[in-house]
């Protein structure tokens, strides 16, 4: 079965600072992954897929992910990070069926 | 409209009332999901819907009753819901794990739902 796992549910980062979220992922088929962005009282936003292809994904916002099959992780990373960034994060996997995997998620905090 | 949305966007009711959560999403996709989100607690998938038929019903208790009309349309039926059923529920879309979409999902803006 697949699963996701996000390490820290809590992230604290001063503004300007680098942001790395973390996520391992468990998966018997070739993965489809997915890192979701949701600010409070939204729904959730993508922010970026890996699919095939290049390894190293961009998404909006500045994030990019790297996805590494040697270690199952697929960490989100933002080089500087901005007020605007505080949400929280989910990471996701999809199985070979209609669904997604979500991790449990990391609130991000930023600090002047 | 584009997108996903979810009407209403808050709803307060009693113990004993019977309400409706609606749904429609606006992206020609054809399968369709609700999630429960509470604090502090992983996002808990509830019922998918695949062409209109619901494949996944993952032991949510018979107090919440969801309608899949067609494949633009979900809604989820509440009734006799306890104050534990309080939370933000949220509706998403995907065009299933294709080699175009990858299960990619598109989610509404939620209905924060709060049981007296």
């Amino acid at each position: 079965a697949q699963s996701v796992t996000q390490l820290g549910s809590h992230v604290s980062v001063s503004e300007g600072a680098l942001v790395l979220l973390r996520c391992n992922y468990s998966s018997s088929v070739p993965p489809y992954l997915f890192w979701y962005v949701q600010y409070p009282n939204q729904g959730l936003q993508l922010l970026l897929k890996y699919t095939t292809g290049a390894t190293l994904v961009k998404g909006i916002n500045g994030f990019e992910a790297e996805f590494k099959k040697s270690e199952t992780s697929f960490h989100l990373t933002k080089p500087s990070a901005h007020m605007s960034d505080a949400a929280e994060y989910f990471c996701a996997v999809s199985e070979n069926t209609d669904k997604l995997i979500f991790g449990t998620g990391t609130r991000l905090q930023v600090f002047p | 409209e584009t997108g996903v949305t979810q009407t209403p966007r808050h709803l307060v009711m009693g113990m004993t009332n019977k309400k409706s959560l609606k749904c429609e999403q606006h992206l020609g996709h054809n399968a369709m999901y609700w999630y429960k989100q509470s604090a502090k607690k992983p996002l808990e998938l509830m019922f998918v819907y695949s062409l209109e038929e619901r494949v996944e019903n993952n032991s949510v208790p018979s107090r919440f009753s969801p309608e899949c009309p067609n494949s633009s349309h979900l809604f989820l039926h509440l009734h006799t819901l306890q104050p534990e059923d309080s939370a933000l529920y949220l509706c998403a879309s995907s065009q299933g794990r294709t080699r175009i979409s990858y299960n990619e999902q598109f989610f509404g803006p939620g209905t924060r739902l709060t049981v007296l």
